[in-house]
């Protein structure tokens, strides 16, 4: 059983297009990262988001972290070519220092 | 260039064959940690190494030893390799932040097992 759930786990959409993408659990998290994989290489981080409700913006990204700290979600505005990738939420439970646990990720196409 | 090396990046090997996964981190991080991983599971964390001489297991241990007698050097070793351990590996290092560590990867080490 996955501690954090991703979906959709496969998107594939026209360059241009909005998206979201969810990450989400039962259990409640000090923190939540989300991290972008390319075929080949290791994952890159993105974003952290620590504070319940919190709204940050990377460009045409945009990530949210629930008001319980259970969830989040990210949203990429007229997507390009060079956003596709796998995207991985990451949480830090409340009752760990340092140990994160990964969610499956979304693997997202954009095509030209 | 701040980075985490991998080596191999590719290996092929038979069941049983002792085997060794070297990763080297150059950014002084005390956290490192390995991981495995497969389709629809995500990234599972094997071993961690909160700094010299300490380790600890993870969520996916059995199989796996490590070993931190550097601080720069986290090795994998795979004692005596199954084919249920053909896997994409990676070993990361961690800089510690208030309010979230931030995990340095490494490339990946693709692995399988005959």
């Amino acid at each position: 059983t996955q501690l954090l759930e991703q979906s959709p786990q496969f998107l594939s959409i026209q360059e241009g297009e909005n998206l979201t993408v969810y990450c989400n659990s039962s259990s409640v998290f000090s923190s939540l990262q989300w991290y972008r994989q390319e075929p080949g290489e290791g994952p890159v981080l993105l974003v952290t988001v620590v504070t319940g409700g919190e709204v940050k913006k990377l460009k045409r990204l945009t990530f949210q972290f629930g008001d319980a700290r259970k969830d989040s979600s990210l949203h990429i505005t007229a997507a390009q070519p060079g956003d596709t990738g796998l995207y991985l939420c990451a949480g830090k439970l409340e009752t760990s220092y340092d140990k994160v646990i990964f969610g499956p990720g979304t693997s997202l196409s954009v095509i030209p | 260039e701040a980075q985490v090396t991998q080596n191999p990046r590719y290996l092929i090997t038979v069941t049983g064959k002792k085997l060794t996964v070297t990763c080297s981190q150059n950014m002084n991080h005390e956290y490192m940690s390995w991981y495995r991983q497969d389709p629809g599971l995500g990234l599972r964390q094997i071993y961690y190494s909160m700094n010299v001489e300490v380790t600890d297991k993870g969520d996916v241990p059995e199989g796996y030893k490590v070993s931190r007698k550097e601080k720069r050097n986290f090795p994998l070793i795979l004692e005596s390799p199954s084919p249920n351990q053909t896997s994409l590996y990676f070993c990361a290092s961690s800089l510690r932040r208030e309010g979230g560590n931030i995990q340095y990867f490494g490339a990946g080490t693709r692995l399988s097992v005959l």
